[in-house]
């Protein structure tokens, strides 16, 4: 079973808006990334925040990490079209597991 | 040049064949690693190599094997391909600092499996 969960699966906002997603977890980690897919194409690493950080930013992007309800969301602020893609969260437990990717949340900004 | 690359881009074949799936990396990580992606189901885990003499089962391995010829080279076969192999293959490394670990990917190989 996946470890991580994105929340909304699918999500159209405009232009200059901002989009948050969520993504829930179910065991204790090291840490948790973010990574974002343009269609059909590899995944690229965004951001990156450990277990005992609780925010995190990186230019337009905010990420925010509650380990007490094993979640965190992805703020991308004042969104572009070039943000259109999936965005996954992948876990990390640590212990020589490997980091284990959620289902995805697709984004579409529309001019 | 991109720093990890996977040949072929796309793959039809055949139910029965044997096939290859070849990555190379050019950015010295020691770890490798092969994923499949399926439309709903994110990215699962095949196998993964930490170095040249180090291969590892990862979540699905059933119906595939590797190979870690060189540091910089990590291939994936199905011996017997079947359609429900039909997916998108990402090949990706990783550097390890400290205890964290990030993962950079392949364009993927689309393999369709008729």
């Amino acid at each position: 079973s996946q470890q991580g969960e994105e929340d909304p699966q699918a999500l159209s906002i405009q232009e200059g808006e901002n989009a948050t997603m969520n993504c829930s977890y179910k065991t204790s980690i090291n840490n948790l990334q973010w990574y974002r897919q343009n269609s059909g194409r590899g995944l690229v690493h965004l951001i990156l925040i450990r277990s005992n950080e609780r925010e995190k930013h990186s230019g337009r992007l905010r990420v925010t990490l509650d380990t007490s309800k094993k979640s965190s969301s992805l703020l991308i602020t004042a969104s572009r079209a070039a943000d259109t893609a999936s965005y996954f969260c992948a876990t990390d437990t640590g212990g020589g597991n490997k980091l284990t990717f959620g289902t995805g949340t697709q984004l579409k900004v529309e001019l | 040049d991109a720093d990890v690359t996977q040949t072929p881009r796309n793959r039809i074949t055949k139910t029965g064949k044997r096939i290859m799936l070849e990555c190379s990396q050019t950015k010295g990580h020691d770890r490798m690693y092969w994923y499949r992606q399926d439309p709903g189901l994110g990215l699962r885990l095949i196998y993964y190599s930490f170095d040249v003499k180090d291969i590892n089962k990862g979540e699905i391995s059933d119906g595939y094997s590797v190979s870690r010829q060189a540091q910089a080279k990590f291939s994936l076969s199905l011996e017997s391909a079947i359609p429900n192999q039909t997916a998108l293959y990402f090949c990706a490394t990783s550097e390890r600092q400290g205890a964290n670990e990030k993962l950079f990917f392949g364009s993927g190989t689309q393999l369709s499996v008729l």
